[in-house]
């Protein structure tokens, strides 16, 4: 299994209040992306980087912020949680498309985040 | 955008049973395909990844075809265990500047009874 730890597992906030999910890997990847999955929307992305403070967004990102400062570490930040935003969080990585095409792995998920907002 | 649908949304089979998962996708132009697992509670473990310039992949009693040109994807299963109940995603990666988002479909659930 690949070095993905996600934290923390479960969670219940109140709406409004900040929350930080965290995701750090032992791969030494250069990609990493935080999707959410919901019921009859499947996983959709939210942000993902490549590289050290480099971010960009993916499909769902309003209400959503992350930052990277080291390569092990890619922070998701809901600045005011609302209950819109309960789902599971997973974390992944991957390789760079060049280092992926030789070494033919693929892309690695965590065990998920549960985020109850009520 | 990309689409990408999974058909059947359910499928249940006796034990031994050789089944066929289906992905389409509307946009061809693709950089991968890949087949996830998931357990209920779990997360993704990724089964099999197509490039685009390949035609299939083989792990074991799984075997994933890839028709680019079509927009669809297979995953077959051979021999079906118990053990190969979950769920069944596929997603597409679209590369370049968009490498690594990855669109997935809706997922199969698989329950093989014995």
């Amino acid at each position: 299994d690949a070095g993905i730890t996600q934290s923390p597992r479960h969670k219940v906030t109140e709406t409004g209040t900040p929350v930080t999910l965290r995701c750090h890997q032992t791969e030494n990847h250069r990609y990493m992306y935080w999707y959410r999955q919901d019921p009859g929307h499947g996983l959709r992305l939210i942000h993902y980087s490549y590289g050290v403070k480099d971010t960009d967004k993916g499909e769902v990102s309003d209400g959503y912020s992350v930052s990277r400062s080291k390569t092990e570490d890619f922070l998701l930040t809901l600045e005011s949680a609302t209950s819109s935003q309960t789902s599971v969080y997973f974390c992944a990585i991957s390789e760079s498309p060049i280092r992926q095409a030789i070494s033919g792995n693929t892309i690695y998920f965590g065990e998920g985040s549960w985020l109850t907002v009520v | 955008k990309q689409e990408v649908t999974q058909i059947p949304a359910a499928l249940s089979v006796p034990e031994g049973e050789n089944l066929v998962l289906n992905c389409s996708f509307t946009d061809s132009a693709i950089y991968n395909l890949q087949w996830f697992r998931q357990d209920p509670g779990k997360g993704l473990t990724s089964l099999l990844l197509i490039q685009s310039s390949q035609r299939e992949q083989t792990s074991g009693r799984l075997n994933a075809s890839l028709d680019k040109s079509s927009g669809r994807s297979t995953l077959y299963i051979a021999a079906s265990q118990p053990g190969d109940s979950a769920t069944y995603l596929c997603a597409v990666n679209a590369g370049g500047t968009s490498y690594g988002k990855l669109t997935f479909g809706q997922g199969t659930i698989l329950t093989v009874h014995p």
